[in-house]
C-alpha cells in the first residue's frame, strides 16, 4: 500500500519557474526522502530530511517537512528542461523493520 | 551510474512462463531490495535480502521468489507469469537511502 501520496499528479511549468510538489503520509516516520526518475530508468536519490528537521536545502532543491501535518514539499527553483522527470517521495517508517515506502510519483514537465 | 547492475534490460515472454532477473548490488553493500513498478500500482516493495538472508517482505506474490547468493548478487524468480506481471523491476541497495539499478522491463504477452 502507498504511504506517501504526492500532489499534484502532474505539473507543467515554463523553464525558469519554480516547481512545488507535495507529499502527504500517514504513519510515524524516521525520515522522508525524495527521488527522481527519468523515463523508464532507475530512481535517483535527491534529498533526505529527518523527522526532527523542518527544512533542508541541496542546490536548487528545498525540502520542508511538517510532521504535525504529516506532509512534505519539494521546491525546485529556477527549473530547467532537464528537470523533466517523475518525482517520488518515500518515507522510512519507524519500528523494528523500517523500510521505504514510495508514493505514486509526480510527473514534472518543464517547457523550454 | 548507481553501481547497481541488473540484467537483462528487457525481457519479453509469454503467459505461463518463468523468468529470472538478476541484480548485483554496489560493491560492499550487503542489502538488496526488489521493487516492481507498474502504471497502476506505482512502485511496490517486493522483498529485501541482507547478506544472504531474507530480511523483509512486501507485496510479493507467491508465484515470485528471490534469493541472495554468497557473492551477494540476487535473483528474482517470477513464475506462472500473467499479463499483469508486465512491469519494470528494480533492485536497489543499500538501505536508508537507496541506489537503484537501471531496471528490467518485463513484458508478458
Amino acid at each position: 500500500s502507498q504511504q506517501g501520496e504526492e500532489d499534484p499528479q502532474a505539473l507543467s511549468i515554463q523553464e525558469g519557474e519554480n516547481a512545488t510538489m507535495n507529499c502527504s503520509y500517514k504513519t510515524s516516520i524516521n525520515n522522508l526522502q525524495w527521488y527522481r526518475q527519468n523515463s523508464g530508468r532507475g530512481l535517483v536519490h535527491l534529498i533526505l530530511i529527518r523527522s526532527n528537521e523542518r527544512e533542508k536545502h541541496s542546490g536548487r532543491l528545498r525540502v520542508t517537512l511538517d510532521t504535525s501535518k504529516k506532509s512534505s514539499s519539494l521546491l525546485i527553483t529556477a527549473s530547467r528542461a532537464a528537470d523533466t522527470a517523475s518525482y517520488f517521495c518515500a518515507t522510512e517508517n519507524t519500528g523494528a523493520n523500517s523500510k521505504l515506502t514510495f508514493g505514486k510519483g509526480i510527473t514534472l514537465s518543464v517547457r523550454p | 551510474d548507481s553501481g547497481v547492475t541488473q540484467t537483462p534490460k528487457h525481457l519479453i515472454t509469454a503467459t505461463g512462463q518463468r523468468v529470472t532477473l538478476r541484480c548485483s548490488p554496489r560493491s560492499g553493500d550487503l542489502s538488496v531490495y526488489w521493487y516492481q513498478q507498474s502504471l497502476d500500482q506505482g512502485l511496490q516493495f517486493l522483498i529485501q535480502y541482507y547478506n544472504g538472508e531474507e530480511r523483509a517482505k512486501g507485496n510479493i506474490l507467491e508465484r515470485f521468489s528471490a534469493q541472495q547468493f554468497p557473492d551477494l548478487h540476487s535473483e528474482l524468480n517470477l513464475s506462472s507469469l500473467e499479463l499483469g506481471d508486465s512491469a519494470l523491476y528494480f533492485c536497489a541497495s543499500p538501505g536508508r537511502t537507496q541506489f537503484f539499478g537501471p531496471g528490467t522491463r518485463l513484458t508478458v504477452l
